[in-house]
């Protein structure tokens, strides 16, 4: 079993609309979880990074941890065509100095105008 | 201000050569991190360091080569190239805050 679950997609939603993307993990260990967005022929950048269980919000972007579940997410809302790209979740023990970072497979995502 | 520079963009190898993939960073960060992004299976970590002479393994290090002598460089060897091993490469890097910087990443076939 993967230490990290991500559905793969292909998404397709309309523009405007509220997009849910998830993973699962099994591994308790992980405290620190981050979402990566990766346009086509590019390397990842960070989008959101978070800390334990909670939401952080930042624009249009929010990001869910649920410890306990051993579930995070990431929703988009208000999307647009320019949010098409593959969404990866990562998640590592400790900060990223000292521990490995651990990614999912990723989800594309395809916003239709 | 260049970031993490990876090279070559291409290559194309034969089954058995051996190569290495070079990676720089110029933002004295000390973790540096190699990994493999296959259709379907995402970004498989291959080896990391989190300093100069300190490498540990990842998810996927059969084949694969690491050594760290700078702070700068973190250069991944491919020590006898295999068809298995054709695959788009990351190196990233990181200050510890839980950024990961890539790097335009490097396409390699191995016929």
């Amino acid at each position: 079993q993967k230490e990290v679950e991500q559905d793969p997609g292909p998404l397709s939603v309309p523009e405007g609309a509220i997009v849910s993307l998830n993973c699962t993990y099994s591994n308790s260990a992980f405290q620190y979880f981050m979402w990566y967005r990766q346009y086509s022929r590019k390397g990842p950048e960070l989008l959101m990074y978070t800390y334990s269980s909670g939401n952080k919000e930042d624009g249009r972007f929010t990001a869910q941890v649920d410890k306990s579940s051993k579930y995070i997410s990431l929703f988009i809302r208000d999307s647009q065509p320019s949010d098409s790209a593959t969404y990866l979740c990562a998640m590592s023990a400790r900060s990223s100095s000292a521990s490995k970072i651990i990614f999912g497979s990723g989800t594309r995502l395809s916003i239709r105008p | 201000n260049a970031g993490v520079t990876q090279t070559p963009k291409f290559q194309v190898l034969k089954t058995g050569q051996s190569m290495t993939l070079q990676c720089a960073q110029d933002m004295n960060h000390e973790y540096m991190s190699w990994y493999r992004q296959d259709p379907g299976m995402g970004l498989r970590l291959i080896h990391y360091s989190v300093g100069a002479g300190i490498t540990d393994q990842g998810e996927v290090p059969n084949g694969y080569n690491v050594s760290r002598s700078t702070t700068e460089d973190f250069p991944l060897r491919l020590l006898s190239a295999a068809p298995s091993q054709t695959s788009v490469y990351f190196c990233a890097s990181s200050s510890g805050g839980g950024e990961l910087f890539f790097g335009e990443g490097s396409r390699l076939t191995v016929l």
